[in-house]
C-alpha cells in the first residue's frame, strides 16, 4: 500500500545533541513537507521540497535542516540551534500540479528535549 | 500573504445530532483550494473534505458537507448524524491553486470536537 511513513515515533534528544527525524513515500510524489504542531496551534511549516535536489524555508526554518537526494525520502535535522524543539512533527507529500494534490501525511514523530 | 482562522477551540455535539465548524480566511487570490482535515487522538492527519474555489457547488462526502462563500471567504463544515468516532480535532486548510504553486499549506488553529454520547 502506498502511504508515508515517519520513524521513529517517539524521539528524545538532550540538549546540545543533533537529532534526525525520518520520512518516506511511496506514493511517487514529487513534493515534500515537514510541519511542527505545537498545543492550541495548527501547523506550522518548516521546510518544503518541491524536486529532488532543491528545497526551501517555511515560516519556521531556524534551528532546523533537511535534505531532499531522493524523491522518496525528505529527512529533518532538528539541530541543537533550536531553542524549543518540543513539539510534534509530521511529514506529508503532494503532487506538484493536477487535480488531486491534496496532501497526505505521515502518522508523525514526538520529540522531547530531556 | 494568506491566513486561516478558526475561532472555535472547542464544540461538543450529541450523537446523532449535526453539528457545524467554522472557518474564515483571508486571500487576495482567486484560484485556490481549501480542505478540512481530521485529527484524531492517534494524531493522524485525514483528509475529510475538498472544495475548489472555482466551483460553486458546494462539496459533499458522506455526512460531511461544507458551505463554501467564496465572497464571505467562509469555509464552514457541516457533520451530520455526529458519530462518537467524529471525536478529534478538525483543522481548516488553505492551499494556492496556480500552475507551479509550492502546495504549501496554511492551517487554522484547530477546533476539538467533543462527541457526547
Amino acid at each position: 500500500d502506498g502511504g508515508i511513513t515517519q520513524s521513529p515515533k517517539y524521539l528524545f534528544r538532550k540538549e546540545g545533541q543533533n537529532v534526525t527525524l525520518s520520512c518516506e513515500q511511496n506514493l511517487n510524489h514529487d513534493a515534500m513537507y515537514w510541519y511542527r504542531q505545537d498545543p492550541g496551534q495548527g501547523l506550522r511549516l518548516i521546510y518544503y521540497s518541491q524536486i529532488v535536489n532543491d528545497f526551501q524555508k517555511g515560516d519556521i526554518a531556524e534551528g532546523y535542516s533537511v535534505s531532499r537526494e531522493k524523491k522518496e525520502s525528505f529527512p529533518l535535522t532538528v539541530t541543537s540551534a533550536q531553542k524549543n524543539p518540543t513539539a510534534f512533527y509530521l511529514c506529508a507529500s503532494s503532487r506538484r500540479q493536477g487535480k488531486n494534490t491534496e496532501a497526505f501525511f505521515g502518522q508523525g514523530t514526538r520529540l522531547t528535549v530531556v | 500573504a494568506q491566513t486561516v482562522t478558526q475561532s472555535q477551540p472547542e464544540m461538543s455535539v450529541q450523537e446523532a445530532e449535526t453539528v457545524t465548524l467554522s472557518c474564515t480566511y483571508d486571500t487576495s487570490e482567486s484560484d485556490y483550494y481549501l480542505f478540512w482535515y481530521k485529527q484524531p487522538p492517534s494524531r493522524q492527519m485525514i483528509l475529510v473534505i475538498r472544495q475548489e474555489a472555482y466551483k460553486q457547488q458546494n462539496a459533499t462526502e458522506n455526512r460531511f458537507s461544507v458551505n463554501f462563500q467564496k465572497a464571505a471567504k467562509s469555509f464552514s463544515l457541516k457533520i451530520s448524524d455526529s458519530q462518537l468516532g467524529d471525536a478529534a480535532m478538525y483543522f481548516c486548510a488553505y492551499r494556492s491553486a496556480p500552475s507551479g504553486n509550492t502546495g504549501k499549506l496554511i492551517f487554522g488553529q484547530g477546533t476539538t470536537l467533543q462527541v457526547k454520547p
